[in-house]
């Protein structure tokens, strides 16, 4: 298996505009995590699902952020409109069941 | 409620040198206890679990950890580092409702000199 894929790799856009990020989670895993990292904050926990359905969202920080799920092997995380503030690491994880979490590279974004 | 506690910002080590990276947890059920490593610019790689029986779990990369109980500790060691060791180590706690969900530590970063 190819593991976690993430793209884009590297994402530059200007504030106010919606950036998306995808993810394909490791074939047959039923858990998939967004996690966002920044120098400041450290490795925070945004947004789960199970099975494809959306089990915590407690850590998206504002409704401007928005996931979904809509298959097994496809996830994509939305900020609309972006801010500078966003500015991040995402990473994307996959398990399955309770086992150990695989992780994506990683996508950095920055908003200028 | 769970917390994982890395009290060390940066561990500094000679090559050939042990290092031990410290990891304190909180959980109020039995810990399941995970160690990651991040390299520049790439995600996190998984280099060890406690889960159940002994208390010395070895890891990828000749990296090892020592479950203690009665010290809530799971620290990470290696016997001899190696200057590719350097990078930003995060110990993980996996959330009481098994769902899989993991709470790391703020992350430690390690930097061995030759």
């Amino acid at each position: 298996d190819a593991g976690v894929i993430q793209s884009p790799r590297h994402e530059v856009t200007e504030m106010g505009q919606e950036v998306t990020l995808r993810c394909k989670p490791i074939s047959g895993h039923d858990y998939l995590f967004w996690y966002r990292q920044t120098m400041m904050r450290g490795l925070e926990l945004l947004i789960y699902f199970n099975n494809n359905v959306p089990i915590d969202d407690s850590g998206m920080p504002e409704d401007r952020f928005s996931a979904k799920m809509p298959n097994a092997s496809f996830s994509t995380l939305k900020i609309q409109p972006s801010e500078p503030r966003d500015s991040a690491v995402y990473f994307c994880a996959s398990n399955l069941r309770s086992r150990q979490a695989f992780f994506g590279q990683g996508t950095r974004l920055t908003v200028v | 409620a769970q917390s994982v506690a890395q009290p060390e910002d940066q561990v500094n080590v000679a090559e050939g040198n042990p290092l031990t990276v410290k990891c304190t947890y909180s959980v109020s059920g039995n810990p399941y206890l995970f160690w990651y490593v991040q390299y520049p610019n790439r995600g996190l790689q998984f280099l060890l679990k406690y889960i159940t029986g002994d208390n010395l779990v070895k890891g990828s990369y000749g990296f090892e950890a020592e479950f203690n109980k009665s010290q809530t500790s799971f620290h990470l060691k290696k016997p001899s580092a190696l200057v590719s060791d350097s990078a930003l180590y995060f110990c993980a706690v996996r959330d009481e409702g098994n769902t899989g969900k993991l709470i790391f530590g703020q992350g430690t970063t390690l930097q061995v000199k030759p």
